[in-house]
């Protein structure tokens, strides 16, 4: 039984490129989060997702960064004109329910802006 | 705000001392506290948890957090740390009955470990 799955690992944009996150959930989970890591601090909360809804975007930068989970296929974060800022650790988690179920976390991916 | 500290940027102990964690939240409520840890390039795991009942919760790897209400602390303890546990250590906190989970995360700490 896989775990979460992030792809790619680690990513390496240009300024002005974009960036795409793939994040495929536990089987079974249908509640998918995704949290930034910035050098130095602690996870911050990004947006929380089910099948084709967005729960909750409270933790979005309002431009550039948008977010989905189609009905088929993983999640995906997506980081328009990427700039230098956005270089951190994107982690993805997914849980079966509601918050108290708790969360299994994605191995992240890396993204490097240069 | 809902808030969690980690007073603690950074420890280190030796092998084989008893280790403790500090973490303290603010919430409204008492919330669901979780304790994780992150080796370097990798993502988190969970190591425990608490929801509610026993204030003492033990977890994986010899872990156990102990729940105090009166001082909204949520503090991690290991009797005997091995070098293995090297790593950072992040406590987070869920509204308590919330009907999704937004985690709020605190700084974390990061622990050496010396031979």
């Amino acid at each position: 039984n896989a775990g979460v799955m992030q792809n790619p690992r680690h990513l390496v944009r240009r300024r002005g490129q974009e960036a795409r996150l793939r994040c495929s959930p536990m089987k079974g989970h249908s509640h998918v989060y995704w949290y930034r890591q910035l050098p130095e601090e602690g996870l911050k909360f990004m947006v929380y997702l089910q099948k084709e809804n967005i729960i909750d975007e409270s933790g979005m930068p309002k431009e550039r960064f948008s977010a989905e989970f189609p009905k088929e296929g993983p999640s995906i974060l997506r980081i328009q004109q990427v700039v230098r800022g956005d270089s951190a650790a994107y982690f993805c988690a997914s849980s079966p329910g509601t918050g108290a179920y708790g969360y299994t976390f994605g191995s992240g991916t890396r993204l490097t802006v240069v | 705000a809902q808030s969690v500290t980690q007073p603690d940027i950074h420890i280190t102990v030796s092998e084989g001392a008893s280790l403790e964690l500090r973490c303290n939240y603010s919430y409204g409520a008492t919330p669901y506290l979780f304790w994780y840890v992150q080796s370097p390039g990798q993502g988190l795991q969970l190591l425990l948890k608490y929801f509610s009942g026993d204030t003492l919760v033990q977890g994986i790897k010899g872990f156990e957090a102990e729940f105090k209400r009166s001082q909204s602390s949520f503090n991690l303890r290991k009797p005997s740390v091995h070098w293995s546990d090297a790593a950072e250590y992040f406590c987070a906190a869920l509204k308590g009955g919330t009907s999704y989970g937004k985690l709020t995360f605190g700084q974390g700490t990061i622990l050496t470990v010396h031979p």
